[in-house]
């Protein structure tokens, strides 16, 4: 079964400060796809990556960058220099395979505040 | 042009009611979801459908009913509504399990 673990409820920094988001996954398919979505609090969904399994490359966008790491089974996120519009609640997901059968399994989020 | 739009975006209603909430996809994806957001923002599947076809129905209990007229829609109706039914619901679709598509959500509130 597909499972998907953000360790970190809450996390708090002030403005400019470089963060990092944990995500570790459990699947048993070698083809799966992670994925990283922001929740503001206006309350949609933001897609923010996807990354294959077949993909170890690192990828970076503006200040955002995820390490994916399948030796550990993590994908992590990293905000650089962070602002306050970043505060919202970030969430690591995993869906095996590919089909119809499919779903999305989402980790518990990471409440994310920047302060001035 | 709405990729996944749901409708409504709030409702409110009184125990025992009855209501429908409606998802349309524009994207011609196969497999349309139904997700449920409780007040700890925990988000889990509830059900999926493959062109009109059941394919996840994840312990949800049977008061809650969804319907696929086709393969662009995914409507969920829910039946004599209960406290624990607030929460916001997310339609969602999806091409081959690879990229998904979220609607804005709707906000229920059972008074």
């Amino acid at each position: 079964a597909q499972k998907v673990t953000q360790a970190q409820t809450e996390i708090s920094v002030v403005e400019k400060e470089d963060v990092t988001l944990d995500c570790v996954y459990e699947t048993r398919d070698t083809t799966y796809y992670l994925f990283w979505y922001k929740q503001p609090p206006s309350g949609e969904l933001v897609f923010l990556i996807r990354r294959n399994s077949f993909d170890e490359q690192n990828e970076i966008s503006g200040r955002y960058s995820w390490n994916f790491q399948k030796s550990t089974s993590s994908f992590n996120f990293t905000i650089t220099a962070s602002q306050v519009v970043d505060s919202a609640v970030y969430f690591c997901a995993l869906s095996e395979g590919a089909g119809g059968g499919n779903k999305l399994t989402f980790g518990t989020g990471t409440q994310l505040k920047v302060e001035l | 042009d709405t990729a996944v739009s749901q409708t409504p975006k709030y409702l409110v209603t009184q125990m025992g009611n009855d209501k429908s909430i409606k998802c349309e996809q524009n994207l011609g994806h196969d497999t349309m979801y139904w997700y449920k957001q409780d007040s700890k923002k925990f988000l889990k599947i509830m059900f999926s459908y493959n062109n009109k076809e059941l394919i996840i129905n994840e312990t949800v209990p049977n008061r809650f009913s969804p319907k696929s007229p086709d393969k662009a829609h995914l409507n969920l109706h829910i039946n004599s509504l209960e406290l624990g039914d607030s929460a916001v619901y997310f339609c969602a679709s999806s091409q081959e399990g690879i990229s998904y598509t979220f609607g804005s959500g709707t906000r229920l509130t059972v008074v």
